[in-house]
């Protein structure tokens, strides 16, 4: 299994400032992940975070506006840039140990507001 | 694509049966089953890999029908912890390690 920390677990950001989440994994994995999930609702895939490269964005998000580093394999970061009030949302890691058939471990999330 | 979930949401008594579906119009490799509780991170129940396999995690259990690309949650005597959002992840290959999650399903255990 995989414990994953995330820092901050909430913060309140003014508009037009940045704010970099980090997520950290007690073991390797293979694959981390970036989901966003606004308030009573499901989680939307932002990106794969891939090791030593550019991470893999999903339809609807752009690497100026969530840039992704991942320098190994248990730490990565998400940046949400340029914030405004629809930002605001809770912003979870997820990594899973192996490709394949394997469960996916999430973080706590971080409780974004944007003011 | 997102997959689809039915129904949006359940209210039961304890002791009650109650199924989910997930369904999804591309071909999968797998599902995988989360339930959330407010506040907290998703807890994984089970996965079903393609070939229609039925898995068993104490009263809950689920099935995968490959050829309608579907895939059932069956919470049986239902129990107040059991309570929470549920949320069905899908792959549609072996080499991907991400999920898409469908829309998820509130489940309300009353006494």
């Amino acid at each position: 299994s995989a414990v994953i920390s995330q820092k901050p677990s909430r913060d309140i950001c003014q508009r037009g400032t940045s704010l970099t989440i980090q997520c950290q994994v007690d073991s390797q994995v293979t694959m981390m992940f970036w989901y966003r999930q606004q308030p009573g609702q499901s989680l939307t895939l932002i990106a794969t975070a891939n090791q030593g490269s550019e991470a893999t964005y999903e339809s609807g998000f752009v690497i100026d506006k969530f840039p992704i580093s991942r320098p190994n394999l248990t730490f990565s970061t998400l940046t949400v840039s340029n914030m405004s009030p629809e930002d605001s949302s809770i912003y979870l890691c997820s990594a899973t140990l192996r490709r394949g058939a394997t469960e996916a471990f999430f973080g706590q999330g971080t409780r974004l507001t944007v003011v | 694509q997102q997959p689809v979930q039915s129904p949006q949401a359940v209210i039961l008594r304890e002791g009650e049966d109650a199924v989910i579906n997930c369904s999804s119009s591309k071909a999968l490799y797998s599902v995988h089953w989360y339930r959330q509780k407010h506040g907290e991170a998703p807890v994984f129940l089970m996965i079903l890999l393609k070939g229609g396999e039925q898995k068993g995690h104490e009263k809950i259990s689920a099935s995968f029908n490959e050829k309608k690309q579907q895939s059932s949650l069956y919470l049986t005597a239902s129990q107040l912890s059991y309570s929470g959002t549920y949320f069905c992840g899908t792959r549609g290959s072996s080499n991907t390690g991400k999920l898409i999650f469908g829309q998820g399903t509130t489940l309300q255990v009353k006494p």
